[in-house]
């Protein structure tokens, strides 16, 4: 079945450290997108891509990294210069103008 | 003023109440649009796409769209308990070069039993 993986679901990161979220699709979807969600607010863009080797800054991209290698990865590490990284992450693809899929998340929590 | 704007409820309906979720944008060159349904705790799942003015039907769900007044709404009718979770309204607005979907801070429903 096709779809879009995340992993790990759950993930515990230490001050300072940086930690890398896996996100791989079978779809075949040219764009790939990050999301951040805190509790009780919507969906924030953190990066996305649209083809192979080339993303783009969303509205909160501030310590966090991506790469795009392969149509169908597309890493997000959080890095120790995002001061607040407890959140909910959500990978998303999409095909031209149509709505999103999302992967099943990664909840991400400092310790 | 926010691109996407939902009431952030809760909203409360009775089993078997038509539930009422509106969505306003600002953006007046916003061609698709889509609502989104999320479970505590889970990722967003797509329930309808709604792309040209006036009703799009699919079993107990009808999106409705008026672009000239810029809104958008979701009608759930024979409302379950199921129903109940958190529901996003999305547009891709005009502006950009990307198919990145704004969303709204999402209306939270709780059906009644």
């Amino acid at each position: 079945d096709g779809g879009i993986t995340q992993s790990p679901k759950y993930l515990f990161r230490k001050e300072g450290q940086n930690v890398t979220l896996s996100c791989e699709q079978n779809l075949n979807h040219d764009a790939m997108y990050w999301y951040r969600q805190d509790p009780g607010q919507g969906l924030r863009l953190i990066y996305y891509s649209q083809i192979v080797n080339d993303f783009q800054k969303g509205d909160i991209a501030e310590g966090y990294s991506v790469s795009r290698e392969k149509k169908e990865s597309f890493p997000l590490t959080v890095t120790s210069a995002q001061k607040n990284p407890t959140a909910f992450y959500l990978c998303a693809s999409s095909r031209q103008q149509y709505g999103y899929t999302f992967g099943s998340g990664t909840r991400l929590t400092v310790v | 003023q926010k691109e996407v704007e939902q009431n952030s409820g809760p909203l409360s309906v009775p089993e078997g109440a038509i539930a009422s979720l509106n969505c306003t944008y600002s953006d007046r060159g916003s061609q698709s649009f889509f609502w989104y349904r999320q479970y505590s705790g889970k990722s967003p799942e797509l329930i309808m796409s709604i792309y040209s003015n006036g009703d799009k039907e699919d079993g107990r769900f009808t999106a409705q769209l008026n672009k000239a007044s810029q809104y958008v709404s979701l009608l759930i009718r024979d409302s379950q308990p199921s129903d109940s979770a958190t529901y996003l309204c999305a547009v891709i607005p005009s502006s950009g070069s990307a198919r990145q979907l704004t969303f709204g801070s999402g209306t939270q429903l709780t059906v009644l039993p």
